[in-house]
């Protein structure tokens, strides 16, 4: 079946810093995958998403590109800020699905101090 | 920008007690969605549900579980029977149709804890 696994948290960074959340999958098919982000007190949001192999989706300055020969998709940002304090979730989409539904990974929480 | 609502935030029950969670959709998505999160564990999807029924179900969503939209505008999640281990955040979410429909938009869940 399909599974996310993603890096363990929490991660704590300093503001301006780099982050890494690894973030690999398992499925059949040719999945779409995607980043969620939960900041505190709110909903999971979409923060990106990638759709075929290669393929980088990027928003806010965050950055991840599908690669389908380690069946990764990490999400990076050169320099973070406190405002990107939030629960970040990987996951992936089937590809043979007909009804939509996603397959996450645990979220990996991060703080990022001043 | 329009948002899923969810209510109660927060859940306190007796197991074997039934409860109802809450959900405004946006409202022109037609794509309906529970998944649930205990504690450490990952995010799981519950069921999905388009024109009035239900298009996938998780092994998770047994007989003790049940949803239903019961006019324009809710969408709900009954657990007849709760027990100890449906204790977890439980996120409503829906989507556009079409193309549009890789989007989820969540709501900020509901706490459900069964003593």
């Amino acid at each position: 079946g399909n599974s996310v696994t993603q890096m363990e948290g929490p991660v704590t960074l300093s503001e301006e810093a780099f982050l890494t959340i690894n973030c690999t999958y398992t499925a059949t098919g040719y999945p779409s995958l995607f980043w969620y982000v939960q900041y505190p007190g709110e909903g999971l949001q979409l923060l990106l998403k990638a759709t075929k192999a290669d393929d980088k989706g990027s928003n806010k300055g965050f950055e991840a590109t599908y690669r389908k020969e380690t069946t990764s998709f990490h999400l990076e940002k050169g320099s973070v800020q406190v405002s990107d304090s939030a629960v970040y979730f990987c996951a992936l989409r089937d590809s043979g699905g007909s009804n939509y539904k996603l397959t996450f990974g645990k979220g990996t929480l991060l703080t990022v101090n001043p | 920008e329009p948002e899923v609502t969810q209510t109660p935030s927060h859940q306190v029950t007796q197991m074997g007690q039934e409860v109802i969670l809450r959900c405004v959709p946006i409202s022109n998505h037609l794509y309906f969605y529970w998944y649930r999160q205990i504690l450490g564990q990952k995010v799981e999807f519950l069921v999905s549900f388009y024109n009035n029924e239900i298009s996938e179900k998780s092994e998770i969503f047994d007989d003790q579980f049940s949803v239903e939209r019961p006019d324009g505008s809710n969408f709900t999640l009954k657990i007849r029977s709760t027990k100890l281990e449906d204790s977890a955040m439980y996120f409503c979410a829906s989507s556009e149709a079409g193309l549009d429909n890789e989007k989820l938009f969540f709501g900020s869940g509901t706490q459900l804890s069964v003593l």
